[in-house]
Order: C-alpha cells, then sequence, then structure tokens
C-alpha cells in the first residue's frame, strides 16, 4: 500500500483528456513539490512533469501538472496511442525521510 | 546530457549481497550540480526508491531498506555503487541508477539491470 494513492487505471479514447490523480498527506505532497513520470513496459521511467507543472525540455504541452492541497493532478489532452503506459508520481516526505512514488496508474487509450 | 549504465550480476543466492554498479557518462559525480539514486522495480509492480547520494558523499536510505543498504560514489572512475545485503526473494527486481540536477527529481535513467534472488 503506497503512500501515495494513484487510481490503479483509467481509460479514455484518443483524442480525448484524462486525468490521474496523487493523494498524500500534509508531509509530503502538502509541503513538497510533486512530479510525474510514465513508462512504457520494459523500459525506464521518464520524467513528464517536475515542481508541480513544469515541463522538461521535449515533453509537448500536451501534458500538465497541478497541485492543491495534499494532492495533485496530472493532465494528458489530444490522447494517442502511444501515451499508453504507465504513470507515477512522486515527491518527498519530510516524515519518513523518504523519496515516494505513488503506486502507479495503467492508462489504457481505447 | 548524462548517460547511466547498469551493471553487475543478473543472478544472486539468497542471503548473499547484491552488488551493481552504474556507470555515469555526461558528468561528474563529484559535481555539485548532481546526485545519484538507485530505483527498483519488482516484477509486475511499481516503482520503489531505494536512496540517493549526493555530490558530497551523502546518502539519503528508503527506511524500509536502511539496515541493509549501501550507495557509495567512486569518483575516479565516476561510477556509484549499490549494496544490498541478505537478499531474499523479495529483492528480485530491474534496479536502475539515476541522476538528477540538484533540487529537482532524477531526469536522467539507466536503462536497467534485471536482478533475481535465487538459488
Amino acid at each position: 500500500q503506497s503512500v501515495l494513492t494513484q487510481p490503479p487505471s483509467v481509460s479514455a479514447a484518443p483524442g480525448q483528456k484524462v486525468t490521474i490523480s496523487c493523494s498524500g498527506s500534509s508531509s509530503n505532497i502538502g509541503n513538497n513539490y510533486v512530479c510525474w513520470y510514465h513508462q512504457l513496459p520494459g523500459t525506464a521511467p521518464k520524467l513528464l512533469i517536475y515542481d508541480n507543472s513544469k515541463r522538461p525540455s521535449g515533453i509537448p504541452d500536451r501534458f500538465s501538472g497541478s497541485k492543491s492541497g495534499t494532492s495533485a493532478t496530472l493532465g494528458i489532452t489530444g490522447l494517442q496511442t502511444g501515451d499508453e503506459a504507465d504513470y507515477y508520481c512522486g515527491t518527498w516526505d519530510n516524515s519518513l525521510s523518504s523519496w515516494l512514488f505513488g503506486g502507479g496508474t495503467k492508462l489504457t487509450v481505447l | 546530457q548524462l548517460q547511466l549504465q547498469e551493471s553487475g550480476p543478473g543472478l544472486v543466492k539468497p542471503s548473499e549481497t547484491l552488488s551493481l554498479t552504474c556507470t555515469v557518462s555526461g558528468g561528474s559525480i563529484s559535481g555539485s550540480s548532481f546526485y545519484w539514486g538507485w530505483i527498483r522495480q519488482s516484477p509486475g509492480k511499481g516503482l520503489e526508491w531505494i536512496g540517493s547520494i549526493d555530490y558530497s558523499g551523502s546518502t539519503y536510505y528508503n527506511p524500509s531498506l536502511k539496515s541493509r543498504v549501501t550507495i557509495s560514489g567512486d569518483t575516479s572512475k565516476n561510477q556509484l555503487s549499490l549494496m544490498l545485503n541478505s537478499v531474499t526473494a523479495a529483492d528480485t527486481a530491474v534496479y536502475f541508477c539515476g541522476g538528477g540536477i540538484t533540487g529537482s527529481p532524477i531526469a536522467s535513467w539507466g536503462q536497467g539491470t534485471q536482478v533475481t534472488v535465487s538459488s
């Protein structure tokens, strides 16, 4: 059971929008920046969002991030079949003195 | 651009020590701009942070693994190492090394290396 809670799966049709939530507490999301990774099968994770809402160079603006209180959200618009992957949120936890990953969300583009 | 490559035995016996190396190119492991980490992923499971080391050699470990883990760096070879002792089948996983700019999450990852714990 992860400290950061994500839905196990989400799905949407090509071209549509989807959001993935990440719920935590004041010791982690509430007081630290959140990042998001996606991971294709058999590959290393790739950073999509850092500092809650910033995109690394090369990440399209179809990907967006936001944070409110102790929850964060990843948004993906204009869904493509290539977006099918596992998505993970991550942040530091001040109480545990540990980096945390969410349990992961599998995105299916129907 | 940082590039990282993990290496080490793919098979480790129960109760023995898992030892992996991560060779870094495109940046110095002793550079103050960077920090480095190890993350693992058990079969069909999510990501688990093992620990990190910064440019000064300060280390930070996952509390659940802290008693068994050592992360260190060899600046002469620009390599990181991971040692995990007293392994069990639960330590079977793909092990990734990664690097990031200080104050930001890990952005550069190795391809990962599969380690199986079995007799």
